[in-house]
């Protein structure tokens, strides 16, 4: 079975400073990582994906993350936060037999305070 | 990117009553959207799969009765709450599955049901 976890609920950090998003993945197999912001009342768009080469993965707004096979881990990072990052940011694994099915992770609020 | 889009973004109803959903993909064709379903502070779960002129692919534990999916068009989804009930409230997001250089899912801005 295919399963992500993201283990803080919140993450707080001024602006300015480096965020790191944490994920972690259970995957028989090679993963299709993905990572998704949601801001209040609005669907998920799309940051970043990983499926294959270069480990550190760049994307949207100046986000990246970093695939690590050993430690099964994929943590979204910036260099420098922004007060509008903001937001609800999910990390995802795509099941690997059915490439329509996505498995979410429960989520990771992140507040960047001025 | 692709965008894809939602009606109603809020509906509040009786229960008993039943509420329709819109899911359209504004500017490219989606032979495959997905309906999903997010509690408060959770995540998204997949509800099902729907197929331009086929019947829909629900998750276990999802009745397609009282979650009617129609997908009539290559860019229209529309997923009907039948005889809504309080504990049917929730945020439904549905998404649709896109080439634009890669494959990549687009959602919706969702929709949410609140049912009194």
């Amino acid at each position: 079975a295919q399963s992500v976890a993201q283990p803080e609920d919140q993450v707080n950090v001024a602006e300015g400073n480096p965020l790191t998003v944490k994920c972690t993945y259970s995957v028989s197999g090679n993963p299709y990582l993905f990572w998704y912001v949601q801001y209040p009342n609005r669907g998920l768009q799309f940051l970043l994906k990983y499926i294959t080469g270069d480990n550190l993965v760049k994307g949207s707004y100046g986000f990246e993350a970093e695939f690590n096979k050993s430690q099964t881990s994929f943590h979204l990072k910036k260099p420098s936060a922004l007060v509008s990052d903001s937001a609800l940011y999910f990390c995802a694994v795509r099941a690997l037999n059915n490439f329509n099915k996505f498995y979410f992770g429960s989520g990771t609020k992140l507040n960047v305070k001025p | 990117g692709a965008v894809v889009s939602q009606h109603p973004s809020w509906v509040i109803c009786k229960s008993g009553t039943s509420v329709k959903i819109e899911c359209r993909s504004l500017d490219f064709q989606a032979t495959t959207m997905f309906w999903y379903r997010q509690f408060p502070k959770q995540s998204l779960m997949l509800m099902a799969t729907s197929n331009e002129g086929s019947k829909a692919t629900y998750e276990q534990g999802v009745e397609k009765d009282k979650f009617l999916i129609n997908h009539a068009s290559l860019t229209l989804s529309t997923l009907t709450v039948t005889s809504a009930h309080p504990e049917d409230s929730s945020f439904y997001i549905c998404s649709a599955r896109a080439w634009t250089g890669e494959e990549t899912q687009y959602f919706g801005p969702g929709t949410r049901l609140l049912v009194l």
